[in-house]
């Protein structure tokens, strides 16, 4: 099995441009969860995704971000327009849907804006 | 969500057990313990998790005490490769919420 695929591992960007973040679950998997971490505030869950419906999108930080998953297989994350203080990894981690089920998580995106 | 107190950093000898402690005095009937760690800038990894029985797997063994208000992590046999940050969450339903974790240094 592949795991959690990301793309792409590093971004450069300057600020106001977009950036789309890219991340494909495990097959099999009906659940995606999109993180980010900071060194100031640690492991953050931002949205995540049953059946390519969003559940719980409270932690996404503000209007410039949104999040799709148009089908069972990928999702994107999207900040539009960036800015410096969104330099973070970001992670995407998917699962089965349950109470117990595991997440499993992906590398990670590396966004830097400069 | 109910929240987790874990030491900030420990150190072990290399083939010595870890045991990290995580206290969770508010945590409620139905929610489990996982025990995740993230090495270095990689994915957070599953390690265990347990509801109020003691749990072993091939990667660590889980001890929840039995009012459930703590537990112990236990890497039976340390190995360099173990050094990371182990986060003790406290499971509600689909969301993990991760503390600051313990900083654990597995030494020659």
């Amino acid at each position: 099995d592949a795991g959690v695929i990301q793309s792409p591992r590093h971004e450069v960007t300057e600020m106001g441009q977009e950036v789309t973040l890219r991340c494909k679950p495990i097959s099999g998997h009906n659940s995606l969860f999109w993180y980010r971490q900071t060194m100031m505030r640690g492991l953050e869950l931002l949205i995540y995704f049953n059946n390519n419906v969003p559940i719980d999108d409270s932690g996404m930080p503000e209007d410039r971000f949104s999040a799709k998953m148009p089908n069972a297989s990928f999702s994107t994350l999207k900040i539009q327009p960036s800015e410096p203080r969104d330099s973070a990894v970001y992670f995407c981690a998917s699962s089965t849907w349950g109470r117990t089920d595991t997440q499993y998580f992906g590398p990670g995106t590396r966004l830097t804006v400069l | 969500d109910a929240k987790t107190t874990q030491p900030t950093s420990m150190d072990c000898a290399e083939g010595r057990a870890a045991n990290l402690p995580c206290n969770h005095s508010t945590i409620s009937g139905n929610e489990y313990v996982y025990w995740y760690r993230q090495i270095h800038s990689q994915g957070p990894q599953y390690i265990i998790h347990g509801l109020k029985n003691n749990e072993t797997n091939e990667m660590a063994s889980l001890i929840i005490t039995e009012d459930r208000k703590s537990s112990t992590l236990i890497l039976p046999h340390a190995t360099l490769r173990d050094t990371a940050v182990y986060y003790c969450i406290v499971r509600s339903f689909q969301k993990l919420v991760f503390g600051t974790g313990t900083r654990l240094l597995v030494s020659p």
